[in-house]
């Protein structure tokens, strides 16, 4: 079963707006990542919050995460349509092994 | 660097052929993953190993066995393939601190299996 769940599966904006994407997971986490697919390549990653962070910033990237919520949110301000690609974020599963279980994935649409 | 490569891209097998996956790393990492993306589904851990020499089961094992040839490349076996195997296959690389938490993932670019 999927530990993470993004919200909203499927999301469209124009240029300029800003995007937001929310994950959640079930069991405690040592770490959050966020990764970008654009269709047909493999993931890149974007970002990586451990979990005594509450907030990280990369460039236009913002990531939250509330570990009592078990919930973390990724926003993207001022998109592009070089952002148009599918976002996932992957819990490392606590025990040491390095081992990251992904979501299902956001599919975000940004027109130009 | 060519960072995570994988070979074959695009791959047709028919009920019952084997085939293996190849995936080499040139960031001198530890650990070596395989992941197979169904649509709508993520990413599902197949087979990982942590650092040269070791292999461990992921979420999906069934069907598939694992290499780990040196540090460089970890193959992925597909012993008599399936139709539910049609996938895309990715290997990804990390750096690891032995007991300590994950770290990023580099992907490999996929290949695209389609079993008949």
């Amino acid at each position: 079963s999927q530990q993470g769940e993004e919200d909203p599966q499927a999301l469209s904006i124009q240029e300029g707006e800003n995007a937001t994407m929310n994950c959640s997971y079930k069991t405690s986490i040592n770490n959050l990542q966020w990764y970008r697919q654009n269709s047909g390549r493999g993931l890149v990653h974007l970002i990586l919050i451990r979990s005594n962070e509450r907030e990280k910033h990369s460039g236009r990237l913002r990531v939250t995460l509330d570990t009592s919520k078990k919930s973390s949110s990724l926003l993207i301000t001022a998109s592009r349509a070089a952002d148009t690609a599918s976002y996932f974020c992957a819990t490392d599963v606590s025990g040491g092994y390095n081992k990251l279980i992904f979501g299902a994935g956001t599919r975000l649409a940004v027109h130009p | 660097n060519a960072g995570v490569t994988q070979t074959p891209k695009f791959q047709v097998l028919k009920t019952g052929q084997s085939m293996t996956l190849q995936c080499a790393q040139d960031m001198n990492h530890n650990s070596m993953y395989w992941y197979r993306q169904d649509p709508g589904m993520g990413l599902r851990l197949i087979y990982y190993s942590a650092s040269e020499g070791t292999t461990d089961k992921g979420e999906v094992p069934n069907g598939y066995n694992v290499s780990r040839l040196n540090k460089r490349e970890f193959s992925l076996r597909l012993e008599s393939a399936a139709p539910s195997q049609t996938s895309v296959y990715f290997c990804a690389s990390s750096e690891i601190r032995l007991g300590g938490p994950a770290d990023t993932q580099y992907f490999g670019p996929g290949t695209r299996l389609t079993v008949l």
